[in-house]
């Protein structure tokens, strides 16, 4: 089946500092979305991307649509210790079921204060 | 703002047992998803509806079914239950125009001894 290759798997930064993780895919996609799950959770919609090249930023948190429509990138800015958290890029393929997400691995974050 | 609902949050059931979870979506959502989490992993798509009728299916063993009602919640029907069926369920809704945009409930833990 289609695949997102998310990563890195885990990062354990500084409190402070920023992060970057990307999901990539060989396949095309229409939607990319970034969620963030905790602990025994649901995941929590972060940013919903729906255009090429898109940019949107919510608070601390910038997320792209690739130009290739077959990747996607977070930047969290200046992480505080409530970051901790696995986040999941998901996207929706092109020429796929309406709603229908394919969830990457997720990339777990540890904030060191 | 109303979020997704889910019964029960936790559940302990016997191999061979069935279980029902339910799942309410957000008001004005008219499509509802299932999904299946295990440790450690990204969630899994089972099956949707749209106005009460099945949309897409996903990775669902024979052994469960699922519904959607005319007030637009969901239940998922789980017989059979094997000790591999542990997993958190999770059930997301989203509305017709922003139908990527998927709100997940908290999750019903189930457990199978």
């Amino acid at each position: 089946g289609q695949q997102l290759n998310q990563s890195p798997q885990s990062m354990f930064i500084q409190e402070g500092e920023d992060v970057s993780m990307n999901c990539t895919s060989s396949s095309i996609f229409n939607t990319w979305l970034w969620y963030k799950q905790d602990p025994g959770e649901g995941p929590v919609l972060l940013i919903a991307l729906y255009k090429a090249g898109e940019l949107t930023s919510n608070g601390r948190l910038t997320a792209q649509f690739g130009i290739t429509r077959k990747d996607s990138f977070l930047n969290i800015s200046a992480s505080i210790p409530s970051d901790v958290g696995i986040y999941f890029c998901a996207g929706g393929l092109y020429g796929g079921s309406q709603g229908n997400l394919i969830f990457g691995k997720g990339t777990k974050l540890s904030v060191k204060p | 703002a109303a979020g997704v609902i889910q019964s029960p949050r936790h559940l302990i059931k016997e191999k061979r047992e069935t279980a029902t979870l339910k799942c309410y979506p957000i008001p004005r959502h008219d499509t509802v998803y299932w999904y299946q989490q295990g440790p450690g992993q990204d969630p899994q798509f089972l099956i949707s509806f749209y106005e009460k009728m099945q949309s897409d299916k996903g990775s669902i063993p024979d052994r469960f079914s699922a519904q959607q009602f005319s007030d637009y919640h969901s239940e998922l029907n789980m017989s059979s239950l094997e000790l591999g069926d542990s997993a958190l369920y999770f059930c997301a809704s989203s509305s017709t125009t922003g139908a990527y945009e998927q709100y997940f409930g908290p999750g019903t833990r189930l457990t199978v001894t």
